[in-house]
Formats: structure tokens, sequence, C-alpha cells
């Protein structure tokens, strides 16, 4: 069955301090996976993707990185902002065109 | 601004009435999708078109009833909706199936 499962369910960190977020996928075949950041009341919008061949991507302070051996992808923040308090959702898609969405990391950043 | 747009942002509706929900995407994709997003739940994919045409249909109940015209809106008609499909109704649109989904701000609708 495809699922992705994400970790922690919700984060609390101190402004400043750096994060990481995790996602372990079982969906096959594996296409490519999508991180999407979604502030409250908005629509998500896309951090990075990664086909099977990447293995590390960067933009801006957040750094995905993937294992398709394991199947594990992580997200990471690196010296959080107060605006990094969203949502953080792992996508995973399958190269049948299947879409298949975590339930998110509500990260909390505290000043 | 992501090029997609969706009017209302927010709705309230009784159970008997009829309305509907508008997408517009100004970014020429081919796939447009319907999301639910119910609290403390993952986005749940409801409808699929690509180049107008219905691909998808997630076992979604027939009071809502989705219409895409042309490649550039996306409709959603709703009619005799239940108090538990409140929730954050979010639109999208890709370049083809599979590829980057743009999504637009959502219509947070809640059924009275």
């Amino acid at each position: 069955k495809n699922q992705v499962e994400q970790s922690p369910q919700s984060l609390i960190i101190l402004e400043g301090k750096n994060c990481t977020l995790q996602c372990n996928y079982t969906v096959s075949p594996f296409s490519n996976l999508r991180w999407y950041k979604q502030d409250t009341g908005r629509g998500p919008v896309s951090l990075t993707i990664m086909t099977f061949s990447e293995n590390t991507k960067s933009n801006g302070r957040y750094t995905a990185t993937l294992d398709a051996d394991t199947k594990q992808s992580s997200l990471h923040i690196t010296a959080s902002q107060l605006s990094d308090s969203a949502s953080y959702i792992c996508v995973v898609s399958s190269r049948d065109d299947k879409i298949i969405f975590g339930k998110g990391t509500r990260l909390h950043i505290l000043p | 601004e992501t090029g997609v747009t969706q009017t209302p942002r927010h709705l309230v509706m009784g159970m008997t009435n009829k309305k509907s929900l508008k997408c517009e995407q100004h970014l020429g994709h081919n796939a447009m999708y319907w999301y639910k997003q119910s609290a403390k739940k993952p986005l749940e994919l409801m409808f699929v078109y690509n180049f107008k045409e219905q691909t998808e249909n997630n076992s979604v109940p027939s009071r809502f009833s989705p219409e895409c015209p042309n490649s550039s809106h996306l409709f959603l008609h709703l009619h005799t909706l239940q108090p538990e499909d409140s929730a954050l109704y979010l639109c999208a649109s890709s370049r083809e199936l599979s590829y980057e989904q743009y999504f637009g701000p959502g219509t947070r609708l809640t059924v009275t």
C-alpha cells in the first residue's frame, strides 16, 4: 500500500535553532518526492523536489535529503525564523501518476 | 502569488443550499485538482482533470460535482452538504500529471 509517514507530528523550537523533519514512504514505483510548506489558512507552496538520483537539494535555509534505498527523506531547517512556523508536508509521486500526501509536521518557532 | 486563484475565500452555507467554488489558473497548465483538507488529516485528493478530462474521482460523494469547462477553470458544485464537509478546499494545477503542483489559497467552507 502506498503510504507516506511523517514525524514528528508537531515540533516546537526556539528561534535561531536548527531542526530536522522526517518522511518515510512506501510509494512504488517511485518518481519524485516534494516538500511543501503550508502557512495557516493558505495553500501549500513547494520548497524542493527530488528525483531518484538526487541525494541532497537546498533552497536557502532549507535542505532536503533523499535516501531512495531506505525510502527516507528529511528536511533540515537552519537558523529558524518566526516565519518558518507552518506545516511541512511530504508528498511522494509514483511513475503511474499517484500522488500520496503525508499528514505533515506542524512546526512552531518560539521567540 | 502562485498563479492559482480561488473564490470565494470563505463560505458559510446551510445543508439545503447550493453553491459553487471556483478555481482559475494563469499558468498554462494542463492538469487541475481539487483537494479537501480537514483538521489533523492529510490532504485528500478529490478530483483530477487532465486536458479537461476527469481522470480520477476518489470515491467522492455525489453531493460534490466538479466541472472543468476549459483547462484554465475548475469548479466544484456543492449541494445538500453535511456538517462534516466543513473543511478547507484547495485547488491546484500542474503542467502535466505528476509535475509540481501549484496551489491556490483555498476556500474555507463551513456547513451549518
